[in-house]
Formats: C-alpha cells, structure tokens, sequence
C-alpha cells in the first residue's frame, strides 16, 4: 500500500530563519513527487513535480528534492507570506490518484 | 485562464439526505479527480475520470457514493443517505492528463451532515 508521511506536523519559524520540511514516500514505482501549497479554506496549489531521483526544482524561496525515498521542501529565508500548510503527495506507475501526506503547517513570525 | 470550480461552496444537510456537488474543470482537461479531506487529515482520493475510459472507483468509501462525468467535461459526486461522518471538504482536480502531470485543484465544497 503507498504511503506518505510528512514531518514535522507543524514548524514556527521566524522570518529570514531557513528550514527544511521533510517527505517519505513508499509506493511500488514512483511516476511523481508532488507538493502543493494549501491555504485556509482553500483548495491545493500546485509548486513542484519531481520524477527521479537528484532531480532539484527552484521557485522563489523554495527549493523542492528528491531522493529514492524521501523529498525534502527547503524554504531559505522565509517570509510571513510563506504561512501556508504544505503537502507532498505521491504517485504510484500503477494508479493515477495521489496519495498525500498530511502536510506540515508552517507558520512565519515577522 | 478559468480554473477549476466547484458548487456549491458551502452544503450543510441533515442526515439521510442525499446531496450532489458539482465540478468544472480545466478546459481541455482530460483528467478528472474527487479528494475528500477531513479536518485535521490528509486528502483522500475518492475517484478518478480519463477520457472515455471507465472510471477508476476503488478510492469510494461506500455504495452511497458515486460520481459521474457527462461529456468529458462536467462531473457530479452524489452522497446519498448522508452521514456525520461525511462531513468534509471535497476537492475536484484536473491535469491535462492522467499520469505524471500535475493536478489543479478547485476552492472545494464544505459538507457539513447534522
């Protein structure tokens, strides 16, 4: 059965104080990594795709890796506006839904 | 462009009764997805549409709950005989295609069952 468990559950930084947010994943062939930003009552919004592993992604503050077993979703100096729940979900070669984690509240104090 | 919409946004029902949530996705999505994220949880894939092809159901917690999509476009989840425990946020997704493309998902529907 895939599985994705995200760590930690909640992270309060200050703003400027870098921090990495963790993702394991076991599925029986990886077709993608997702991660998603969600904000309160709103639906997910799509940051980043990886597909194997090494591969690396950049958008903004936020830098996004992948190895076989984990991915990790690195935010360098952050900001308030960062304050989001952020989500890793997996995709298994063999079914096309994704099975998420249950993401990691971040919160960023000025 | 439009993306994803559902309706309505808020649904609050009593118990036994049957509710229908509706979904618009991309234009020219041909992938359609139903997650249903409970407070505190993760999303939960409910069921998936590609195409003409049938529908992958094996996410639906029970027979109660079913999904249709008319014209490769529009889908419609039906909850019937509604329970307490159905009271989540559902959320519609669409990617251009099923398999690696990433998945845009609407604002959600809040059910609450009394």
């Amino acid at each position: 059965e895939d599985q994705v468990t995200q760590s930690p559950e909640a992270l309060r930084l200050q703003e400027g104080e870098s921090s990495s947010l963790n993702c394991s994943y076991t599925v029986s062939g990886l077709r993608g990594l997702f991660w998603y930003r969600q904000d309160p009552g709103k639906g997910p919004e799509f940051l980043f795709t990886l597909y194997s592993a090494g591969e690396e992604k950049e958008k903004e503050r936020l830098k996004a890796t992948l190895t076989k077993k984990e991915s990790f979703l690195h935010i360098t100096a952050p900001k308030p506006e960062d304050s989001a729940t952020y989500l890793c979900a997996a995709e298994d070669t063999g079914r096309r839904a994704l099975t998420f984690g249950s993401g990691t509240r971040l919160q960023v104090q000025p | 462009g439009a993306g994803v919409s559902q309706s309505p946004s808020n649904k609050v029902t009593e118990k036994g009764k049957d509710v229908e949530l509706r979904c618009d996705p991309i234009s020219g999505h041909t992938a359609l997805y139903w997650y249903r994220q409970s407070l505190g949880q993760g999303l939960e894939f409910l069921i998936y549409f590609q195409g003409n092809s049938a529908p992958d159901k094996s996410g639906l917690p029970s027979d109660r709950f079913s999904a249709e999509r008319t014209g490769g476009s529009v889908s419609t989840l039906t909850i019937q005989r509604t329970q307490q425990e159905d009271s989540a946020v559902y959320l519609c997704a669409s990617s251009k295609q099923g398999g690696g493309n990433e998945q845009f998902f609407g604002p959600g529907t809040r059910l609450t069952v009394l």
